[in-house]
């Protein structure tokens, strides 16, 4: 399995909602990030997870708060979100996050389309 | 501070005609450069690594460090290759870091 898998594809949530995002690899990678892609722009960071740890918070507000049950899942939790929170959430995972890592390059799910009404 | 440069917002070439993409980069230690495509509707690839020095669906990227570039370039355009590319470089913290990218459009 060479993928990383992203459900929901598709979410509409309201302001005073509380949903999650979920991302699953099974690669064996040890470090797996969020990030958020607004139309026609690239991809920002908003966490990093390395050995199921946080280890980057980009000042991303707290109504986004991530989770790492285990080496394979990353969980994006979602609370009293904003219409401008509407974008593409991508997940991604890379071999590791330490030295000698980034080479590799990060491995990308297809991703969450979230529209907060 | 590590900064990625793309300075074309679109590309437009004719089926067959050369392309390149420009990527210039800042940044002061020595950088793992990647090239990124996504196609319509799909998720985001990686196209090219920098270390590995190799051709994928015929493109090609030299790192020049005396420029700070890592162009994207491919002899003979096909319609296929339409889609946005994003230069990108792991910085500090290994944080991958992208150029805002460039849509190339390839006419037929």
């Amino acid at each position: 399995d060479t993928e990383v898998t992203q459900t929901p594809k598709h979410l509409v949530m309201g302001m005073t909602n509380k949903k999650s995002l979920k991302c699953e690899q099974h690669m064996g990678h040890r470090a797996m990030y969020w990030y958020k892609q607004k139309a026609k722009k690239p991809p920002e960071l908003m966490f990093v997870y390395s050995y199921e740890k946080l280890s980057i918070n980009e000042s991303v507000p707290s109504r986004f708060s991530p989770e790492c049950p285990n080496s394979s899942l990353l969980n994006l939790h979602l609370h009293a979100l904003q219409p401008e929170d509407s974008a593409l959430y991508l997940c991604a995972s890379s071999p590791g996050h330490g030295s000698g890592q980034a080479a590799y390059g990060y491995t990308f799910g297809s991703g969450t389309r979230l529209t907060v009404v | 501070a590590q900064r990625v440069t793309q300075p074309e917002k679109l590309l437009s070439v004719f089926k067959g005609a050369p392309v390149e993409l420009k990527c210039n980069y800042s940044y002061s230690g020595s950088p793992e450069l990647f090239w990124y495509v996504q196609y319509s509707r799909q998720r985001l690839q990686l196209l090219l690594r920098h270390i590995s020095r190799e051709s994928i669906k015929g493109f090609t990227a030299d790192l020049n460090k005396g420029e700070t570039s890592f162009h994207l370039k491919k002899p003979f355009a096909q319609e296929e290759d339409s889609a946005m590319y994003y230069c990108a470089l792991t910085s500090i913290g290994n944080k991958l870091v992208f150029g805002a990218g460039t849509i190339l459009r390839v006419k037929s």
